[in-house]
């Protein structure tokens, strides 16, 4: 039950694009195709982005999107708007009913 | 619209004990796995434990084991986590959140525990 490995920060300047990794192991991430990613803006709850590695919830912007190669899955955040600084974690499904988040990385707006 | 409310937080001595609910509205309690997950304070989220539907399966992540009970009634569209002997770095805000297709994809506004003397 480790922590899966984010970059504790990342950053792009408006309208730019930034990706953030997430890097597990085969028992988690490169096991399954299980992999969401949450948005959480200081005093909130974390709202869900993505989730089965690149599906988007209705109301989420297309400017999101997901992906995995392995044991890495990453959030790719397009044409970077304000309200789109946040901390992002990711989490997967690591087997027998556990899961798994990712450290955070905060996302910086320039 | 879904809904989770926690409540039951609070100062608590370390050792203490101290439950906290989950109330759901807005969906069928009794159609979905139910988690807890924390975020101690500035840090990251934490899977705690999850229950599903019809409460015969609990899984724990290996901090709480022995020490954390996960619990739901469908009726009362209620959650609960029983936390027993507690220590300082169970210290965190307590999210209730539904498990839907693989992921956490509502959540309460948290509930804050302070494990302190």
């Amino acid at each position: 039950q480790s922590a899966l490995t984010q970059p504790p920060s990342a950053s792009g300047s408006l309208g730019q694009s930034v990706t953030i990794s997430c890097t597990g192991t085969s028992s988690d991430v490169g096991g399954y195709n299980y992999v969401s990613w949450y948005q959480q803006h200081p005093g909130k709850a974390p709202k869900l982005m993505i989730y089965e590695v690149s599906k988007r919830p209705s109301g989420v912007p297309d400017r999101f999107s997901g992906s995995k190669s392995g044991n890495t899955a990453s959030l790719t955040v397009s044409g970077l708007q304000a309200e789109d600084e946040a901390d992002y974690y990711c989490s997967s499904f690591a087997g027998t009913n556990n899961w798994v988040f990712g450290g955070g990385t905060k996302l910086t707006v320039l | 619209e879904v809904q989770l409310v926690e409540s039951g937080g609070g100062l608590v001595q370390p050792g203490g004990p101290l439950r906290l609910s989950c109330a759901a509205s807005g969906l069928t309690l009794s159609m979905y796995w139910m988690s807890w997950v924390r975020q101690a304070p500035g840090k990251g989220l934490e899977w705690v434990a999850n229950i599903k539907q019809d409460g015969s399966e609990k899984n724990y992540v290996d901090s709480v084991k022995g020490r954390f009970t996960i619990s739901r009634d469908n009726a009362r569209n209620s959650l609960w986590l029983q936390m027993n002997s507690l220590r300082a770095e169970d210290t965190a805000v307590y999210y209730c959140a539904r498990l839907s297709d693989w992921c956490f994809d509502s959540w309460g506004q948290g509930t804050l525990v302070t494990v302190s003397s």
